[in-house]
């Protein structure tokens, strides 16, 4: 069993759709929760960070975290085209464990 | 800031050849770490670093990899003799104990051992 396990999708949504994304994992140890996107040909890049169980918004963007059900969530509202990329869930104790991700396009 | 730097962008080389990848980590940045990205296994941690210093190189596929931090600002992965299942794109990523959320990736190094 991995450690972190994300359904890779592919995931395509209408645009100002509410978008949902996944992770589960094994480690009751991890203590920050991480969102990364990725664009094509580039390195992911930090989108959100949780620490413990809980919820952050940022924008059109909410992460959950359910440390009892090891289960994390990255929710996006009114989905835009520029959403368009991976989402990578990431999990940290010293170093970082990185779902498969999960390839989102978003239609016009 | 420039941001975590990586060279050269794209590598094509032939079986057997010693391939060397190199980082330049944010300055002030004092943990840095490898990861190796194929469409069947994602990104996969190969070693990390801190303060110049290997801590985890359980990730290091094998005995043809290694890995050197000589100082803060510089870093190395090199493949000897590379193979064609050693194609990927490799990241190097810095942080700081000041962020604890993640970590900064530079833009990779696509490899192609043919």
């Amino acid at each position: 069993q991995k450690e972190v396990e994300q359904d890779p999708g592919p995931l395509s949504v209408p645009e100002g759709a509410i978008v949902s994304l996944n992770c589960t994992y094994s480690n009751s140890a991890f203590q920050y929760f991480m969102w990364y996107r990725q664009y094509s040909r580039k390195g992911p890049e930090l989108l959100m960070y949780t620490y413990s169980s809980g919820n952050k918004e940022d924008g059109r963007f909410t992460a959950q975290v359910d440390k009892s059900s090891k289960y994390i969530s990255l929710f996006i509202r009114d989905s835009q085209p520029s959403d368009s990329a991976t989402y990578l869930c990431a999990m940290r104790i010293n170093d970082m464990r990185f779902g498969a991700g999960t390839r989102l396009t978003v239609k016009p | 800031d420039a941001g975590v730097i990586q060279s050269p962008r794209h590598e094509v080389t032939e079986m057997g050849q010693e391939v060397t990848l190199r980082c330049k980590p944010i300055s002030g940045h004092n943990s840095l770490f490898w990861y190796r990205q194929t469409m069947m296994r994602g990104l996969e941690l190969l070693i990390y670093f801190n303060n110049n210093v290997p801590i985890d190189d359980s990730g290091m596929p094998e005995d043809r990899f290694s890995a050197k931090m000589p100082n803060a600002s510089f870093s190395t992965l090199k493949i000897q003799p590379s193979e064609p299942r050693d194609s990927a794109v490799y990241f190097c990523a810095s942080s700081t104990p000041g962020l604890p959320g993640g970590y900064t990736f530079g833009s990779g190094t696509r490899l192609t051992v043919v």
